[in-house]
């Protein structure tokens, strides 16, 4: 089955403390993207990658990181997560940005609450 | 920046009624619409979509019109049921593409009552 997966689906952390989300997709997919979706604000980007070793930042990267080094897989890591960064994440996927209207394929979503 | 803007939920149904769910864009460039529907505890799944003027996107009952002189993507059904209850979000994606983004508004909380 297509899809798109994401761990953990529920985190509970402390200020401070490393934590990465993991995704993967099995779609054989060039483009990858996270996510954060806020109540009143919709979803907006924070990383996205066009393919292996190739990443740049969205519209909300601060505090985030994220690698590329598979294809199948790009992880979102909070070096030193901070209450603010409490929201609930989505890893999308898609065959190419190419200007085209492909679709995004996106994860089940992972709720992150930092205390 | 492009942006999109939907009407404010929640919106209350009774089952069988007529749904509209308002959406208007700005845009410099040539976008592809979208409208994407997250059911209760689940990620986004597309619903359907529209990628010049004039096109019309349908999918499960569900339409909406690429209208470029009003800049909007209403999404209507005729009849909505029960298990349409979810969050609906309109969505751009501008060529050229700023990087595959996807813009979103921020997103209309339907609830149908039987």
């Amino acid at each position: 089955e297509a899809q798109v997966t994401q761990n953990p689906r529920y985190l509970i952390t402390v200020t401070g403390k490393k934590l990465t989300v993991t995704c993967s997709q099995n779609m054989n997919h060039e483009y990858m993207s996270w996510y954060r979706q806020d109540p009143g604000l919709g979803l907006r980007q924070i990383y996205y990658s066009m393919n292996v070793e190739v990443t740049d930042k969205g519209d909300v990267p601060e505090g985030y990181k994220v690698s590329r080094k598979e294809k199948r897989n790009f992880p979102l890591i909070l070096e030193s997560p901070s209450p603010n960064q409490t929201s609930l994440y989505f890893c999308a996927s898609s065959l190419s940005t190419g200007g085209g209207p492909y679709e995004q394929y996106f994860g089940p979503g992972t709720r992150l609450t930092v205390t | 920046g492009d942006s999109v803007t939907q009407m404010e939920g929640p919106v209350t149904l009774s089952e069988e009624a007529f749904l509209t769910i308002n959406c208007t864009y700005t845009a410099t460039g040539y976008p592809s619409l979208f409208w994407y529907v997250q059911y209760p505890g689940e990620g986004l799944q597309l619903l359907l979509k529209a990628t010049k003027a004039d096109d019309k996107g349908s999918n499960k009952g569900f339409e909406a019109t690429y209208r470029k002189e009003t800049t909007s993507f209403h999404l209507e059904k005729g009849s909505v049921q029960v298990s349409d209850s979810a969050v609906y979000f309109c969505a751009l994606s501008s060529f050229p593409n700023q990087g595959g983004k996807l813009i979103f508004g921020q997103g209309t909380e339907l609830s149908v009552k039987p």
